[in-house]
């Protein structure tokens, strides 16, 4: 079974510094992974996908990610933390073919101190 | 056009009342689906809808009821329902295939209390 893990609850960082926020898959076949944001008492945002075209991915708002088979990670990184940046970020899996799922990570909190 | 709407972004219910969310888009996508997020939580699966027919059902309890009128619309309706049910309930789109993934774009949600 297909299964995403994200180590820790939250995160904090000073504005400027750097985002990194960390994401494990569990899968025997190639996967889909994705990174969403929610802000507060909105909805889940797209920042980024990785579908097997490039390992290193570049999303919205100056984020990126890297896919590594090897470590079966895909970390979302952005060099400098911005105010705005603070929201629940969630990894996500999916896997080919008809009616697949997408399997959420339980999510990480990234706070941003001035 | 990136965008999906849902209606009303708020919503108090006793737990006799009759309700339902909408969900719109016009991206032209041919799946659809129903999440339930609790406060601190990733969103659950609840239903996917693929080209307007009932596809996925996550074991969803039947006082939840889902509809696709067509391939825009997505409602979902609610009846008797419980406290525990209180909840952000998303609403995605998605293109659609059999083979390969497309990502999901997600609406703003209907902040659902039971009381």
């Amino acid at each position: 079974a297909q299964s995403v893990t994200q180590l820790g609850s939250h995160v904090s960082v000073s504005e400027g510094a750097l985002v990194l926020l960390r994401c494990n898959y569990s899968s025997s076949v190639p996967p889909y992974l994705f990174w969403y944001v929610q802000y507060p008492n909105q909805g889940l945002q797209l920042l980024l996908k990785y579908t097997s075209a490039a390992t290193l991915v570049k999303g919205i708002n100056g984020f990126e990610a890297e896919f590594k088979k090897s470590e079966t990670s895909f970390h979302l990184t952005k060099p400098s933390a911005h105010m705005s940046d603070a929201a629940e970020y969630f990894c996500a899996v999916s896997f080919t073919g008809a009616n697949s799922k997408l399997t959420f990570g339980k999510g990480i909190t990234l706070s941003v101190r001035p | 056009d990136t965008e999906v709407t849902q209606t009303p972004k708020h919503l108090v219910m006793g737990m006799t009342n009759k309700k339902s969310l909408k969900c719109e888009q016009h991206m032209g996508h041919r799946a659809m689906y129903w999440y339930k997020q609790k406060a601190k939580k990733p969103p659950e699966l609840m239903f996917v809808y693929s080209y307007e027919k009932l596809s996925i059902n996550e074991s969803v309890p039947s006082r939840f009821s889902p509809e696709c009128p067509n391939s825009s619309l997505l409602n979902l309706h609610l009846h008797a329902l419980q406290p525990e049910d209180s909840a952000l309930y998303l609403c995605a789109s998605s293109q659609y295939r059999t083979s390969g993934i497309y990502e999901q774009y997600f609406g703003p949600g209907t902040r659902l209390t039971v009381t």
